[in-house]
């Protein structure tokens, strides 16, 4: 299985300033013949299931503010929140579809500074 | 609008059995790959198992495999799981998803297994 390790476990960023999350896998996810990196990234509320923010590693879902960026290739990706907001505030999680199982990091909790 | 509603969960004993259901609508059901995702109380994200369209494969982790069983019948655009020999550690929340990039999540449905 391939494993997705998010780093840190959790994050304290002032409003208005960058959040950046990290995800490395064991194995590559970049699939050659279409040179597309299968890495989805998910916010999770309270409460609520998650809800997708970028899949092949760097395409933002409809929707979803342009202040989430992803980035990264092969084995190390990148979430990035260019300016915090209070909404902002859940856990993250990046997964893989590239094999299965689907695996997903960790988790990742973003919290006010 | 695309929605996914979950149900069938509930209490069970260990070594119980339940079946899961998921009612899709607002987009072509049998042109998408499904998955089931679980999420035990204050824990992280658990892929569990998927159901791609093209060719009907089906796959699972390995914690679940040789006791749940993902179905899907397209004529009712439903997605099932079936979940034999249910352990304490299968205690979770089971979310239906559509897409490998999971485009979009139901709201979820409680398991509990405890005697």
């Amino acid at each position: 299985d391939i494993v997705m390790t998010q780093s840190p476990d959790s994050l304290a960023v002032s409003l208005g300033e960058r959040a950046t999350i990290n995800c490395k896998s064991s194995h590559t996810v970049l699939y050659s013949s279409n040179n597309k990196n299968y890495v989805a990234w998910f916010q999770q509320k309270p409460g609520q299931p998650p809800q997708l923010l970028i899949y092949w590693a760097s395409t933002r879902e409809s929707g979803v503010p342009d202040r989430f960026s992803g980035s990264g290739s092969g084995t190390d990706f990148t979430l990035t929140i260019s300016s915090l907001q209070a909404e902002d505030v859940a856990i993250y999680y990046c997964q893989q579809y590239y094999g299965t199982p689907h695996t997903f990091g960790q988790g990742t909790k973003l919290e006010i500074k | 609008e695309v929605q996914l509603l979950e149900s069938g969960g509930g209490l069970v004993q260990p070594g119980g059995s339940l079946r899961l259901s998921c009612a899709a609508s607002g987009f072509t059901f049998a042109n998408y790959d499904m998955t089931w995702v679980r999420q035990a109380p204050g824990k992280g994200l658990d892929w569990v198992s998927g159901f791609f369209a093209h060719g009907g494969s089906t796959y699972y982790a390995d914690s679940v495999k040789g006791r749940f069983t993902i179905s899907r019948d397209t004529s009712k655009n439903t997605l099932y799981l079936q979940m034999n020999s249910l352990r304490a550690e299968d205690t979770a929340i089971y979310y239906c998803v559509r897409g490998r990039e999971g485009t979009a999540w139901g709201q979820g449905t409680l398991v509990t297994v405890s005697s």
